[in-house]
């Protein structure tokens, strides 16, 4: 199956620094990947789509200078935790879109693409 | 907007035992609903997705659009069935895209 890597793993930083997680598909081509965010015992919650040569996309709520998301390329896509926080410390998370094929007939057709997703990489701010 | 409910935060069976693990969603277009789940200390991986109509480790899923309701079910649980299952929405016309998770349910199947 589709595998998608992040790095690292986890990171603990100073508040005021930088972070870069990088999200990886090491088996498939990724037009769009996408990152998470999931405080503890809570779901996942899209913070934003990110387009290989494009700009990406934020939900409501989600800063875009804090959270930079860039995918130069149909496999990696990075997010940039600028300026961190101490409540910028979560678990983040990214998936990989694949390409599904179309399924059903006449004007049931449609496509069947999957969400791939990566380990996750805890971020503690100190 | 997209909404995804699961009431159960936890759920506790007995090996053997039938499960439901409750779903329930709103949306004002055409939704493609996924089952994902979470083993203890791994990534969260697609389980099963209403267009496939697959039995995924024995367990379905189906879409009721009357109740908008996305319930999954096994007979007979097992033990390696214990883990975090979410479910998710996506817009059908944009498939596999922008999902929205509900806040998941901690299945645990005692032997």
């Amino acid at each position: 199956g589709a595998v998608v890597s992040q790095h690292p793993s986890w990171v603990i930083c100073k508040s005021g620094t930088s972070v870069k997680i990088e999200c990886r598909s090491l088996d498939f081509q990724a037009t769009t990947m996408f990152w998470y965010r999931q405080f503890p015992k809570q779901s996942l919650m899209l913070m934003a789509t990110s387009n290989e040569g494009s700009k990406a996309t934020y939900e409501q709520g989600v800063e875009k200078d804090k959270f930079l998301i860039n995918h130069a390329s149909l496999t990696l896509s990075t997010l940039t935790v600028t300026s961190a926080h101490p409540e910028d410390s979560s678990f983040y998370i990214c998936s990989a879109r694949e390409s599904g094929r179309s399924t059903g007939q006449g004007a049931d057709v449609w496509n069947t693409d999957t969400q791939y997703f990566g380990p996750g990489t805890r971020l503690t701010v100190l | 907007a997209q909404r995804v409910t699961q009431p159960e935060k936890l759920l506790s069976v007995f090996k053997g035992a039938p499960v439901e693990l409750k779903c329930n969603y709103s949306y004002s277009g055409s939704p493609e609903l996924f089952w994902y789940v979470q083993y203890s200390r791994q990534r969260l991986q697609l389980l099963l997705r209403h267009i496939s109509r697959e039995s995924i480790k024995g367990f379905t899923a189906d879409l009721n659009k009357g109740e908008t309701s996305f319930h999954l079910k096994k007979p007979f649980a097992q033990e390696e069935d214990s883990a975090m299952y979410y479910c998710a929405l996506s817009p059908l016309e944009t498939s596999g895209s922008r999902l929205t998770f509900g806040e998941g349910t901690q299945l645990t199947v005692n032997p």
